[in-house]
């Protein structure tokens, strides 16, 4: 079945430095999502991509989809307190319900 | 307030104890999930429900028993659990299926928090 393969597990960054997850499938994805857990909450919705190529920004946070629709990146720049957390990609398509196994985003001040 | 609610939010039972976990959502959405996610397995799924049937179950230990009475509620009646089945115990919604794929955004609620003696 459909699996996408996150990376990396984990990332330590000073903040104000940039962050950047990968996220890569073996199967083309009719979309891609993106989720963001804080420590002791649950996944919530950042955003989806659909097209080909296609780049989405929400304020500091940068999102784009291959040209190939089988990878994936999320690029914060300039991180803050604000942005530690766990960052899913889950794919779409005949088994659109799989995560990532998410990078863990540890920011130190 | 993400529009899932669960209960209890904290849950400790013993290996022999009978005890149901409860998810409500009120955004209208037909379709439900649960997941489990754990140290070693972030965010794995366990049960689909589309329409209030059930569309996947991927090979859950029959000690997991899900059930979907309406569009808006979900179970998942838990019995004999063993310590390793402790984890946080996530809910979710979504508008359903789009051609057959599951496309939807997913709605998640807060977990319950659930640990096996």
């Amino acid at each position: 079945g459909q699996q996408v393969m996150q990376i990396p597990q984990y990332q330590h960054v000073q903040e104000g430095e940039d962050f950047t997850t990968y996220c890569n499938s073996s199967t083309t994805l009719s979309n891609i999502q993106w989720y963001k857990q804080r420590p002791g909450g649950h996944p919530v919705f950042l955003i989806q991509l659909v097209k080909s190529g296609e780049v989405k920004k929400q304020k500091r946070l940068t999102f784009q989809f291959g040209e190939a629709k089988k990878n994936s990146s999320l690029h914060i720049t300039a991180t803050q307190t604000t942005d530690v957390g766990t960052y899913f990609c889950k794919g779409g398509g005949a088994d659109g319900l799989t995560f990532g196994k998410g990078t863990h985003l540890i920011i130190q001040p | 307030e993400t529009g899932v609610t669960q209960t209890p939010r904290h849950l400790v039972m013993g290996m022999t104890n009978k005890k149901s976990l409860k998810c409500e959502q009120h955004l209208g959405h037909n379709a439900m999930y649960w997941y489990k996610q754990s140290a070693k397995k972030p965010l794995e799924l366990m049960f689909v429900y589309s329409l209030e049937e059930r569309v996947e179950n991927n090979s859950v230990p029959s000690r997991f028993s899900p059930e979907c009475p309406n569009s808006s509620h979900l179970f998942l009646h838990l019995h004999t659990l063993q310590p390793e089945d402790s984890a946080l115990y996530l809910c979710a919604s979504s508008q359903g299926l789009a051609g057959g794929s599951f496309t939807g955004e997913l709605f998640f609620g807060e977990g319950s928090r659930l640990t096996v003696l």
